[in-house]
């Protein structure tokens, strides 16, 4: 069974403060995605890595994919209200179209 | 361009009941999935359609069926609800390899 854990579940900061979202599992993934989730919405996407190693920045986020691509890390630089949500990270399973999610991360920013 | 929509947004239901809840793709898109995700938790994938087939199906009971239509619309059917089946479901559309797109959910509430 394929699974991705995510790590920490809760994340409460304040404003200005960085920020690290890990994403870990014992499988192989052609790709990994993450997403961001806002309370009554559908989850969003942010990114898709794809090759080992990769590094994909996306304004103040920084997404890795790790060399074996088993793992991924999401990196938030002087963290805003407005990046409070639910944070997903999400691969398909095999060759399929099934996506897999970690359990998520709730971040929570404080002005 | 109209993106993934669901209806309906709020549903409230008893134990024991039947519901129906609808996905529209968004355009150009011929795969449709469906989620369900428990509060604060990763969605879990209940099954996907494609060409009016289910092509995959993830770990729900027969309870759970689904249908989709010419226009590439779908319907997701819970029979015999239980208190257990409280949760966002989420449909998603896609085509080909590319990423799905997550319509902002059917909220169902099971009394």
């Amino acid at each position: 069974t394929q699974l991705l854990e995510q790590s920490p579940q809760f994340l409460s900061i304040q404003e200005g403060e960085n920020l690290t979202v890990y994403c870990n599992s014992s499988s192989v993934f052609s790709s990994l995605q993450w997403y961001r989730q806002e309370p009554g919405e559908g989850p969003v996407l942010l990114v898709t890595v794809v090759t080992g190693g990769e590094v994909k920045k996306l304004k103040r986020l920084t997404f890795q994919f790790g060399d074996a691509r088993k793992d991924s890390s999401l990196h938030i630089t002087a963290a805003q209200p407005g990046d409070t949500g639910l944070y997903l990270c999400a691969a398909p399973s095999s060759n399929t179209g099934k996506l897999i999610f970690g359990q998520g991360t709730t971040l929570q920013v404080k002005p | 361009d109209a993106g993934v929509t669901q209806s309906p947004t709020h549903l409230i239901k008893t134990r024991g009941q039947q519901v129906t809840l609808r996905c529209s793709p968004k355009s150009g898109h011929d795969t449709v999935s469906w989620y369900q995700q428990a509060l604060g938790q990763g969605p879990q994938f209940i099954f996907q359609y494609y060409e009016e087939e289910e092509r995959q199906r993830g770990n729900f009971p027969d309870r759970f069926s689904g249908h989709q239509f010419p226009n590439y619309s779908s319907e997701l059917n819970v029979n015999a609800l239980l208190l257990g089946d409280s949760a966002l479901y989420l449909c998603a559309s896609s085509s080909g390899y590319q990423p799905q797109h997550f319509g902002d959910g059917t909220r169902l509430s099971i009394l």
